[in-house]
């Protein structure tokens, strides 16, 4: 079974600093992992996703992650983190014989003036 | 843009009550899920559609819990009796399916349930 794991529950950046959101995926056959981003009392908005084309994905808002197979990570990343990023990120990983996405935790960050 | 629509938005309601929450899927999405988030988790799968079919409710507490998706269209998840525990969000997603090479789902905005 494949499942994925958020290092860090919290994460609190200044505005204008890098943003960096781990995740780690355990799988016996190739992924495909997604980020979503999830305001408060809202649903879920993907933010991007790995499907086995390019390792380095952009997403939208300025987001992008790189999939790395040797370390099995898919870490998210932002140069510089705006007000409005402040919100719960989930990493979720599918398997390509096998549509269930299963989620992390998730991360809550909140952004300092 | 199509979005996946439910209602209620909000429920508040007692233990032991019957709840019920609605989902319309994007029109033309053939596959419909129903997850469930308690607070600081991320959602956890109840049960999967495939038109009107269910794939998999493998993680459906079938005791209490109850979900159709009757035409293959829109889709009813009830609770009844609700219990203190069963306060969460309750995410409603949709997918087109079929072969496609990854399953992209979108989410609609989710019923809060408080059972008091």
């Amino acid at each position: 079974a494949q499942s994925v794991t958020q290092l860090g529950s919290h994460v609190s950046v200044s505005e204008g600093a890098l943003v960096l959101l781990r995740c780690n995926y355990s799988s016996s056959v190739p992924p495909y992992l997604f980020w979503y981003v999830q305001y408060p009392n809202q649903g879920l908005q993907l933010l991007l996703k790995y499907t086995s084309a390019a390792t380095l994905v952009k997403g939208i808002n300025g987001f992008e992650a790189e999939f790395k197979k040797s370390e099995t990570s898919f870490h998210l990343t932002k140069p510089s983190a705006h007000m409005s990023d402040a919100a719960e990120y989930f990493c979720a990983v599918t398997l390509s014989n096998d549509y269930k996405l299963s989620f992390g935790a998730g991360t809550t960050v909140t952004v300092r003036a | 843009e199509a979005e996946v629509a439910q209602s209620p938005r909000y429920k508040i309601t007692e233990k032991s009550q019957a709840v019920a929450f609605w989902c319309d899927p994007i029109s033309g999405h053939a596959t419909l899920y129903w997850y469930r988030q308690i607070l600081g988790q991320g959602p956890e799968l109840l049960v999967q559609f495939q038109d009107e079919s269910v794939v998999d409710d493998s993680q459906l507490p079938k005791d209490r819990f109850s979900a159709e998706r009757l035409k293959g269209v829109d889709s009813t998840l009830k609770i009844q009796p609700a219990e203190l525990g069963d306060s969460a969000m309750y995410l409603c997603a949709s997918s087109l399916g079929g072969e496609s090479s990854y399953n992209e789902q979108f989410f609609g905005p989710g019923t809060r349930l408080t059972v008091l």
